[in-house]
């Protein structure tokens, strides 16, 4: 079946630092849609950016993302990490017109310090 | 503006009782609707998902079932509780297409004792 593997469980950096979370999947469609969800504490989780088409950087509230279909990554990016920033980052994948769900990953946990 | 509303907000059960929560979608007809499982500090597990009143499709049981009575609900139950049932109960909702967004409610925090 579908997966979707982010190898970092726990991602610590200070401020102003950039911060990269890693996202590879695995599915045997060749279209598929790719997310990037985060979780503040107590909450429920919230979009962040999404994308379907190869080798296009999308952006959102400073963070970014290029699906790479050739590696199957999806990888996020910033910058400069802020304080409200800490978080937890999951990684999902859809696959097909039925909307069947998201598949998502074990989710690194992002915490910024001062 | 579509709004999704879960219910209860919190639970503490005894082991062996019966659940019922509920998820309610405004401002948009047919969604597809979704139930998650979040186990503390876990990842987020589908159950079940919707695409038409009447119609669910199971995708991990956990002993639980649910049900669509009609459009704009989700229910999901269950007739004996375990100790691992225990998480945050999250209901989604998206338009048709696997590239749609998928909205969260603010979900429910189940406590099995």
């Amino acid at each position: 079946g579908d997966s979707v593997t982010q190898t970092e469980g726990l991602v610590t950096l200070t401020e102003g630092l950039p911060v990269m979370l890693n996202c590879t999947y695995q599915t045997i469609y060749s279209n598929p849609f790719l997310f990037w969800y985060v979780q503040h504490l107590n909450e429920s989780p919230r979009l962040l950016l999404k994308s379907f088409t190869d080798n296009k950087r999308t952006e959102h509230q400073g963070f970014h993302a290029t699906l790479h279909k050739s590696s199957s990554s999806f990888h996020l990016q910033k910058s400069s990490a802020q304080l409200s920033d800490s978080a937890l980052y999951y990684c999902a994948l859809s696959v097909n017109n039925y909307a069947q769900g998201l598949t998502f990953g074990l989710g690194t946990r992002v915490s910024v310090f001062p | 503006a579509q709004t999704i509303h879960q219910w209860p907000v919190a639970e503490i059960k005894a082991v062996g009782s019966p659940l019922s929560l509920g998820c309610t979608i405004k401002g948009k007809s047919s969604p597809n609707l979704y139930w998650y499982w979040q186990a503390t500090g876990g990842t987020l597990q589908q159950l079940f998902y919707s695409i038409t009143v009447g119609q669910v499709e199971s995708v991990v049981q956990l002993n639980l079932s649910a049900s669509r009575p009609k459009d704009d609900q989700f229910i999901l139950s269950t007739e004996k509780l375990l100790l691992s049932h225990s998480g945050f109960y999250l209901c989604a909702w998206s338009l048709e297409g696997g590239g749609s967004d998928y909205t969260f409610g603010s979900g429910t925090r189940l406590l099995v004792i």
